[in-house]
């Protein structure tokens, strides 16, 4: 079965420091996520990607956040300046969007573990 | 998007059959309902989703009463690879964002 897939596994920063998550979507998929979960909290949206844009982002996403399609396979999320309460899992997920099957089954990678010190 | 109500915490035992309701007053005629399992330090995996009625697939089955304001996880038969957080999430296109709430935690136990 087809995955996604996420590197690294574990990244631990300074505080202030840039960090870039990456992902590695399902090939065929079309539209893109990133969600954080905080230990011992729900998993939360940051932001979703269609079409080389961002299409929705919540709250959390502020600009310390971007987000790239670099080279159409990888799909990054970068914290420009990080701080202690952006340590999370961080989770990216894409969907097919193709209409067909499971339309609603996003398919999550494995995360991020995030510790900023 | 609707507000989903679930149990915080459920325990089990091997073997048996184990339903999750959850109440979804404010759902909206295009919503879908949809559930996802995520074990600790993993992310969430789709189960099943359903619109009306009854849905089974290999690993779950959902029930969707008539005015779709609740729906039941069901899960045969249950075994200590179970134990999971298991959220359930209401929501219109196939597309969008996933807006979890806290799910509930089921502990099977031997």
């Amino acid at each position: 079965e087809p995955e996604v897939t996420q590197t690294p596994s574990h990244q631990v920063t300074q505080m202030g420091q840039e960090v870039i998550l990456r992902c590695v979507p399902i090939s065929n998929h079309l539209y893109f996520y990133w969600y954080r979960q905080i230990l011992g909290q729900k998993v939360e949206f940051l932001v979703s990607f269609y079409n080389n844009e961002i299409s929705e982002k919540s709250e959390i996403f502020d600009d310390q956040f971007s987000v790239e399609r670099p080279d159409g396979s990888n799909f990054t999320l970068k914290i420009r300046s990080t701080k202690l309460e952006d340590s999370a899992m961080y989770f990216c997920a894409s969907i097919g969007g193709d209409g067909t099957g499971r339309t609603y089954e996003q398919y999550f990678g494995p995360g991020t573990r995030l510790t900023v010190t | 998007l609707a507000k989903t109500t679930q149990p915080i915490s459920m325990d089990s035992y091997e073997g048996q059959e184990v339903n999750i309701t959850c109440s979804h007053n404010n759902i909206a005629t295009n919503d879908y309902i949809t559930w996802y399992q995520q074990f600790p330090s993993q992310g969430p995996r789709f189960i099943i989703q359903g619109y009306k009625t009854k849905v089974t697939n290999e690993v779950a089955s959902l029930f969707i009463p008539a005015d779709r304001k609740s729906s039941t996880l069901s899960l045969p038969r249950v075994s200590l690879s179970d134990t999971a957080v298991y959220y359930c999430l209401v929501s219109s296109g196939n597309t969008g964002k996933l807006i979890f709430g806290q799910g509930t935690t089921l502990q099977v136990k031997p």
